[in-house]
């Protein structure tokens, strides 16, 4: 079974830092594409990162330069680095994997989810 | 960015009737060397993370009900429900994989009227 499991979440100050982490079992963990999506308080889903099975990244424009996402395939993990943390910030997110290898970008597991919260 | 339009933001319908959603994007999601079409559906129910329905706009996820259904072609798509049932009260989003970032449109709550 695919499972998924963030962790990392929490309090943070504005301009400050956090790295979230996504714990995956049940498949090869390697072969697969991974993403983050966040979902602000009662919002839509926004896509924040990607990265492919052979490691080529993509971050959306409102975090690009803020926020890195990596993995470890040793670990079996899933990263996402976030600096300069903004009240905008603020949300779930969720990691999530690609529903096949070679798929895209179609979303077909998804994790429950971290919170983020952004204040002073 | 392919921007995602999903329309209406909301719709009320009543148990066993159709609800249809509609989305747009700004540029076609037609990949002309394959002729497919990169869009899926989502479905988020409240507390829990969203679940794929549709992918390729009509491909229907294993295990989703018959009653869902994915169509269009290029720019425009509909999600259709053929008979709501209570457990479908949720909302649904839309997304492109044709180009990163990968794009959602902004969901569509669906009620029972």
């Amino acid at each position: 079974e695919v499972q998924l499991v963030e962790s990392g979440g929490g309090l943070v100050q504005p301009g400050g830092s956090l790295r979230l982490s996504c714990a995956a079992s049940g498949f090869t963990f390697s072969s697969h594409a991974f993403f983050w999506v966040r979902q602000a308080p009662g919002r839509g889903l926004e896509y924040v990162s990607a990265i492919s099975s052979d490691g080529n990244t993509f971050h959306a424009n409102s975090v690009k330069g803020r926020f890195i996402i990596s993995r470890d395939n040793s670990k079996n993990t899933l990263y996402l680095q976030m600096g300069s943390l903004r009240a905008e910030d603020m949300a779930v997110y969720y990691c999530a994997r690609d529903k096949m290898a070679g798929f895209g970008g179609v979303i077909g597991y998804w994790g429950q989810g971290t919170l983020v919260t952004v204040s002073s | 960015d392919i921007v995602m339009t999903q329309s209406p933001d909301s719709l009320a319908v009543s148990l066993g009737e159709r609800a249809t959603i509609n989305c747009k994007s700004s540029q076609s999601v037609l990949y002309s060397s394959n002729k497919r079409n990169y869009l899926a559906w989502y479905q988020q129910k409240p507390g829990q993370p969203p679940k794929l329905l549709i992918y390729w706009a009509s491909t229907r996820e294993s295990g989703v009900p018959d009653r869902f259904s994915g169509s269009g072609s290029g720019s425009d798509f509909t999600l259709t429900i053929s008979s709501l049932q209570a457990e479908d009260v949720a909302v649904y989003y839309c997304q492109q994989y044709y180009s990163s970032p990968q794009t959602f449109g902004q969901g569509t709550k669906l009620e029972i009227k």
